[in-house]
């Protein structure tokens, strides 16, 4: 059980196009999802929390304009990378737990490969 | 300034040892510390959760020990295998909720 999935693995656009990332909680429910992103070799960095019908907390440094964060179900959050220039070339990862379960591990999306070309 | 530091170069051991991992923090209190195992290209896998009440977890042939006083935890892996090759990442929970905060990540290889 627990199993998150997140869409597309891979993603290849040009810049100042935008894109959009899905992740999905597939057997629970989860009122908040978190968005890392991770550069090679280096370790996850949180860059938001996911809240279902309110808004994204962000972490300090995170532009809310460029990483768009939508979470309007139980089930699905999305991030948008607006504008997007090679140096937001990256791997974001989504990871959540089910609502109601404190101080509990997070189930991971396997990732998206992003290159902006 | 907070950190969380893992062992900063790869580990090379030899199948049938242990691997023993180490993440060291500064300026946290952390409640709980969990560890996860990453392979390339994928998202990582949770592994153990110990709570700062707690100085030892077990997990078949993991083992994780968690001294707030010496801010340390360090992560064993008895009777290593090749399949055991990863990186091993530790997390501290750092807010509300279940918000974690990642160490650098150790690379380890285990050798034939």
């Amino acid at each position: 059980g627990a199993v998150v999935s997140q869409h597309p693995s891979r993603v290849i656009c040009k810049s100042g196009t935008s894109v959009k990332i899905e992740c999905r909680s597939l057997d629970f429910q989860a009122t908040t999802m978190f968005w890392y992103r991770q550069f090679p070799k280096k370790s996850l960095m949180l860059m938001a929390t996911s809240n279902e019908g309110s808004k994204a907390t962000y972490e300090q440094g995170v532009e809310k304009d460029k990483f768009l964060i939508n979470h309007a179900s139980l089930t699905l959050s999305t991030l948008t990378v607006t504008s997007a220039h090679p140096e937001d070339s990256s791997f974001y990862i989504c990871s959540a737990s089910p609502s109601g379960q404190y101080n509990s591990p997070l189930h991971f999306g396997n990732g998206t490969r992003l290159t902006v070309t | 300034s907070q950190k969380i530091e893992q062992n900063s170069e790869a580990l090379n051991i030899q199948e049938g040892k242990t691997a023993t991992l180490t993440c060291n923090y500064t300026n946290y209190s952390p409640a709980y510390l969990q560890w996860y195992r990453q392979d390339p290209g994928r998202g990582p896998v949770f592994l153990l959760l110990i709570r700062e009440n707690e100085k030892e977890k077990r997990k078949e042939r993991l083992k994780v020990t968690f001294d707030t006083t010496l801010k340390q935890s360090l992560f064993h892996i008895t009777a290593s295998q090749p399949a055991d090759s990863a990186t091993y990442l530790c997390a501290l929970s750092t807010g509300g909720g279940n918000k974690l905060t990642f160490g650098t990540g150790t690379q380890l290889k285990v050798e034939l």
